[in-house]
């Protein structure tokens, strides 16, 4: 079992549709977890980080977070074709600061 | 606020050569981070720097590759002899103090031939 997993994609959403992006993980004792969107070519940009149980809201994104379950999930309100990218699901491991990525779920939002 | 940056964008070099790739963190970065993706695969870590000390260099795949931030400041990444399948892209990401999210340079293209 991989530590990080995501549904590769492509996932496409049509302009103005709500994306949902999943990420499972595999150390359950894993605290601190990150959303990153890579466009092609370009470095990963942090867009969400999420600690508690729950949901955290910034503009048109959402992340929820169970960790009972070990999930964490990234909502895109309103979805718009500059939204296109890969989203990478980040997790921090216990005792470490370096993060495991998931292989990243690439989305496409069509005009 | 200038970001991490990284030199080469993008290096070519033939099988048994020498390459050192380079970061400059965020200013007041203490965290510098070395990662590297491969052709078809996650972004996997490679070390970590607190300052100028090696905190978790875990993640280096062999004794061909060298990291050093002396001063504290900027990070070189060496590989010496490079083999094919160092090719990737390095990635360089820094993060301040006990902060625990890491911005990303534009990341180094690495090809071995």
């Amino acid at each position: 079992q991989k530590e990080v997993e995501q549904n590769s994609g492509p996932l496409s959403v049509p302009e103005g549709a709500i994306a949902s992006l999943n990420c499972t993980y595999s150390d359950r004792v894993s605290q601190s977890f990150f959303w990153y969107r890579q466009y092609s070519g370009k470095s990963p940009e942090l867009i969400m980080s999420i600690y508690s149980n729950g949901d955290k809201e910034d503009g048109r994104f959402t992340a929820q977070l169970n960790k009972a379950s070990q999930y964490v999930s990234l909502l895109i309100r309103d979805s718009q074709p500059s939204d296109s990218a890969t989203y990478l699901c980040a997790v921090k491991l216990s005792g470490g600061q370096n993060f495991v990525f998931g292989p990243g779920t690439r989305l496409s939002v069509l005009p | 606020e200038a970001g991490v940056t990284q030199f080469p964008s993008h290096s070519v070099i033939e099988k048994g050569q020498t390459v050192t790739l380079r970061c400059d963190p965020i200013s007041g970065h203490d965290n510098l981070y070395w990662y590297r993706r491969v052709m078809g695969k996650e972004i996997k870590f490679l070390l970590h720097f607190v300052k100028e000390s090696k905190q978790d260099e875990s993640g280096m795949p062999n004794n061909r590759f060298l990291a050093e931030r002396t001063g504290g400041t900027y990070s070189t990444l060496k590989v010496q002899p490079a083999e094919l399948e160092d090719s990737g892209v390095y990635f360089c990401a820094s993060s301040h103090g006990l902060s625990y999210e890491q911005y990303f340079g534009p990341g180094t293209r690495l090809t071995v031939t």
